[in-house]
């Protein structure tokens, strides 16, 4: 069993659709959560970044986490063909720049 | 405004031929990573370093190796490149000083011919 399990996709959604994302782990010991996204032949851009559990919103994003299920989501509101990018989700368990683990991302296609 | 910078994009190389790729940081992080993402994969940490103290993953192939001149460069070698070293190579920075999360270089994508 993987440590991160992320939902495969593919995913199309029509533009203005509510995403959801969706990552689950096994190993207690994260405490750091990322959301990255990445757009074909380009690197990893980081878009949210969380530690607690709860809720973190940023403009159309909002990154949820619950550790007590070990599960962590994000959501993108009024999508948009920009939007089409795999995802990819990732924890550390400190966040001093420890090794991060991934999950094996999601791709996204907001059809317009 | 490239804060971790990769070079060349794009790199074609022959079976068995040495190939080097390079990055460089802008933002004087203590902590560089080398990683490879094959198509529709996760990033696979190869290595890394905390300043210059060299970390090598348990899986990672002998013929990679790298080399950190000064704290803004990082590079990877591959000795003799075969054809499943085909793959997208990411550079990233940490800062064990904080806890802000890792950046990402655009990657380079290595061809094998």
């Amino acid at each position: 069993q993987k440590e991160v399990e992320q939902d495969p996709g593919p995913l199309s959604v029509p533009e203005g659709a509510i995403v959801s994302l969706n990552c689950t782990y096994s190993n207690s010991a994260f405490q750091y959560f990322m959301w990255y996204r990445q757009y074909s032949r380009k690197g990893p851009e980081l878009l949210m970044y969380t530690y607690s559990s709860g809720n973190k919103e940023d403009g159309r994003f909002t990154a949820q986490v619950d550790k007590s299920s070990k599960y962590i989501s994000l959501f993108i509101r009024d999508s948009q063909p920009s939007d089409s990018a795999t995802y990819l989700c990732a924890m550390t368990q400190t966040g001093s720049a420890r090794q991060l683990t991934f999950g094996s991302g999601t791709q996204l296609t907001v059809l317009p | 405004d490239a804060m971790v910078i990769q070079n060349p994009r794009y790199q074609v190389t022959q079976f068995g031929k040495p190939v080097t790729l390079s990055c460089s940081q802008t933002l004087n992080h203590n902590v560089m990573y080398w990683y490879q993402q094959k198509s529709s994969q996760a990033p696979k940490l190869l290595f890394h370093y905390y300043d210059k103290d060299f970390n090598n993953e348990a899986d990672t192939p002998d013929n990679f190796q790298s080399r950190r001149p000064n704290t803004s460069f990082c590079f990877l070698d591959i000795r003799s490149p075969g054809l499943g070293d085909a793959a997208m190579y990411l550079c990233a920075t940490g800062w064990t000083g904080s806890n802000q999360p890792q950046h990402f270089g655009d990657g380079t994508r290595l061809s094998i011919l």
